[in-house]
């Protein structure tokens, strides 16, 4: 069955202009995550959709940073006024909650984001 | 907070060596441990996983018990080979304080000689 897709593979934009991530989920999961993956920060969490519920986006860094999941689908990722310092490979993964702790989190390959 | 602290890398070794990455936790709550693995080129995967004290998780050679006497979770193959080249993440998550977030540790690259 499919993974969890993400697309573009690659981004390279200018500082200041707005970019949009996409995450396709694997179908039925109900939980979404975006983290990030830079060098001198390692993996870091930026934002969680969990079924209707509102998400938690207590990992965004900035208030530039945005995300929305539609149809409890589809997520996207939007940083706008990209900056250098947001350079980094954007990654989403998606679980099927149950009512178990350590529900397995199934990345996609990533978004490599470079911001010149 | 959550934290994770990983063996500092980067780690070669010879086809066949024994392995440790040491992984330790900060947690204040009960999480459940993982280890996950990036191929070169790769996404992340689940290697393998803990829900509870005393579990050991295990997977293609690799072995990991979750110890919360000594809050570690350390990785361990007896026989690595070239294949096992990647970068291996710690991490745990912990419904009580922060939800189903995976808080990770640094990473440590593996380099297996033949």
């Amino acid at each position: 069955g499919a993974g969890v897709s993400q697309s573009p593979s690659n981004k390279v934009t200018e500082k200041g202009k707005d970019v949009e991530l996409r995450c396709d989920p694997i179908s039925g999961h109900t939980a979404l995550y975006w983290y990030r993956q830079s060098l001198g920060q390692g993996l870091e969490f930026l934002i969680y959709f969990q079924g209707n519920s509102a998400p938690d986006k207590s990992g965004l860094p900035s208030d530039r940073f945005s995300a929305e999941r539609t149809g409890g689908s589809v997520s996207t990722l939007t940083i706008q006024r990209t900056q250098q310092e947001d350079s980094a490979v954007y990654l989403c993964a998606s679980s099927s909650i149950r009512d178990s702790l350590g529900e397995t989190q199934y990345f996609g390959p990533g978004t490599r984001l470079l911001v010149l | 907070g959550n934290s994770v602290t990983q063996m500092e890398g980067p780690v070669t070794l010879s086809e066949e060596a024994f392995l440790t990455i040491n992984c330790t936790y900060t947690a204040t709550g009960y999480p459940s441990l993982f280890w996950y693995v990036q191929y070169p080129g790769e996404g992340l995967q689940l290697l393998l996983k803990a829900t509870k004290a005393d579990d050991k998780g295990s997977n293609k050679g690799f072995e990991a018990t979750y110890r919360k006497e000594t809050t570690s979770f350390h990785l361990e193959k007896g026989s690595v080979q070239v294949s096992d080249s990647a970068v291996y993440f710690c991490a745990l998550s912990d419904q009580e304080t922060s939800g189903s977030r995976l808080t990770f540790g640094e990473g440590t690259q593996l380099t297996v000689n033949p």
